[in-house]
């Protein structure tokens, strides 16, 4: 298996443009998590789904970002408008309902400009 | 879903020699994972240690849990410039759903 795959892995935008992150989990996996990685405040979750529903979207920090996950082997992070404070790495994890551990793609590093 | 605090933030020791982390959280739990990131990577689960487990290896890797001390370690032996990374421990509740929460991480410098 390639592992979780995340799509770009770099993206800079100006400020105000649209955003789109994607994440394509292990085939198999029924649990997928979107996570923010910065220096000060460390990894963030957003938003998790199971089974390719929403079960918490507490994480998300505004109605500025919105994630899908259309189908099971595919979901999309969606920021509008993107923020200079927006820039952070954003990770991807998928995990199965009966192995706890995640396996995380390599991030997609968004700065905005 | 709680967050554990890893302990130190930072840690630098030459090669060869064993790193120790520690992790503290403050409810129960079915089990606590660890996680490793080399820089610009994602994370990489390293091993999983039950709450009725006191002790576990992986090869180079030790880990320990005190449940009364709501505390573990990480041990990694015989330390290489491969080691170096930040490190995070992830204390799954007891019940609770599925997410996990990281803190801050140790960051490990394996010095050659």
């Amino acid at each position: 298996d390639a592992g979780v795959i995340q799509s770009p892995r770099h993206e800079v935008t100006e400020m105000g443009q649209e955003v789109t992150l994607r994440c394509k989990p292990i085939s198999g996996h029924d649990y997928l998590f979107w996570y923010r990685q910065t220096m000060m405040r460390g990894l963030e979750l957003l938003i998790y789904f199971n089974n390719n529903v929403p079960i918490d979207d507490s994480g998300m920090p505004e109605d500025r970002f919105s994630a899908k996950m259309p189908n099971a082997s595919f979901s999309t992070l969606k920021i509008q408008p993107s923020e200079p404070r927006d820039s952070a790495v954003y990770f991807c994890a998928s995990s199965l309902q009966d192995r706890p551990g995640y396996t995380f793609g390599s991030g997609t590093r968004l700065t905005v400009v | 879903s709680q967050q554990g605090e890893e302990d130190p933030q930072a840690l630098s020791i030459q090669e060869g020699e064993n790193a120790t982390m520690n992790c503290s959280y403050k409810t129960s739990i079915n089990n606590l994972q660890w996680y490793r990131q080399n820089s610009g990577r994602g994370l990489v689960h390293l091993i999983l240690i039950r709450s009725n487990e006191r002790e576990k290896h992986s090869g180079r890797l030790r880990v320990t849990l005190d449940t009364s001390k709501k505390s573990s370690s990480l041990l990694i032996t015989a330390s290489r410039a491969a080691d170096t990374a930040s490190y995070f421990c992830a204390p799954r509740s007891s019940g609770s759903a599925r997410q996990l929460t990281f803190g801050s991480g140790t960051q490990l410098t394996v010095l050659p």
